[in-house]
């Protein structure tokens, strides 16, 4: 089935800093992959996607990137603030089938003031 | 609007009791997840809902979890003859079907003793 990696587990940055996330999907067929951040205690929450016909997005300090020829897309986060310290994890599906979510292990981001 | 919400937000049970969890999607939402989350771990996909039926019901663990969901809203997680290894938070999300954005409930924490 499908199968998410995601690297690295933890990232320590200092604010302002770059923060650079990575994930690989093992399905082809996969078309969707947002990224969710969740804060402790909190529910996951969308913070960016991205669709296959796409190769970049950004929005604001946050943008992601799909090389659907490797299977890898990744979150990058510019001029880091501590409130962006949180768990991040990415996912994928495949939409228009059950639109599930295979999601990464996650990454826990500290942005250090 | 509303958000998604779930109830109970903390249950705690005895080893072998039975337990049923509550997810109420957002209003007009047709497509019901749910997932289950264990300590420092990534979202594990259980069920997808479509309407009242459940085309996939490839992540559900064993035989004594279930799930149903009436009238195209609310849903209901059942696990039976509860173990320790079903502790973890079991969160849901609805989207507009398949092409869309899940959102996600604040999740309900079990504890199996």
């Amino acid at each position: 089935g499908e199968n998410v990696e995601q690297h690295p587990s933890t990232l320590s940055v200092q604010e302002g800093d770059s923060a650079v996330i990575k994930c690989t999907y093992s399905d082809s067929a996969s078309n969707y992959f947002p990224w969710y951040k969740q804060e402790l205690g909190k529910r996951p929450q969308l913070i960016i996607d991205i669709r296959s016909n796409v190769g970049e997005k950004k929005d604001q300090r946050i943008a992601v990137t799909l090389n659907k020829t490797a299977k890898h897309f990744s979150l990058h986060i510019t001029e880091t603030q501590p409130e962006d310290s949180a768990v991040y994890f990415c996912a994928a599906s495949i939409q228009g089938n059950t639109g599930k979510l295979i999601f990464g292990q996650g990454t826990t981001l500290q942005v250090k003031p | 609007g509303a958000g998604v919400s779930q109830s109970p937000s903390n249950k705690v049970t005895e080893k072998g009791k039975d337990v049923e969890l509550r997810c109420d999607p957002i209003s007009g939402h047709t497509a019901l997840y749910w997932y289950r989350q264990s300590l420092g771990q990534g979202l594990e996909f259980l069920i997808y809902f479509q309407g009242n039926s459940a085309p996939d019901k490839s992540g559900l663990p064993s035989d004594r979890f279930s799930a149903e969901r009436t009238g195209g809203s609310v849903s209901t997680l059942t696990i039976q003859r509860t173990q320790q290894e079903d502790s973890a938070v079991y969160l849901c999300a609805s989207s507009y079907g398949g092409y869309n954005e899940q959102f996600f409930g604040p999740g309900t924490r079990l504890t199996v003793l």
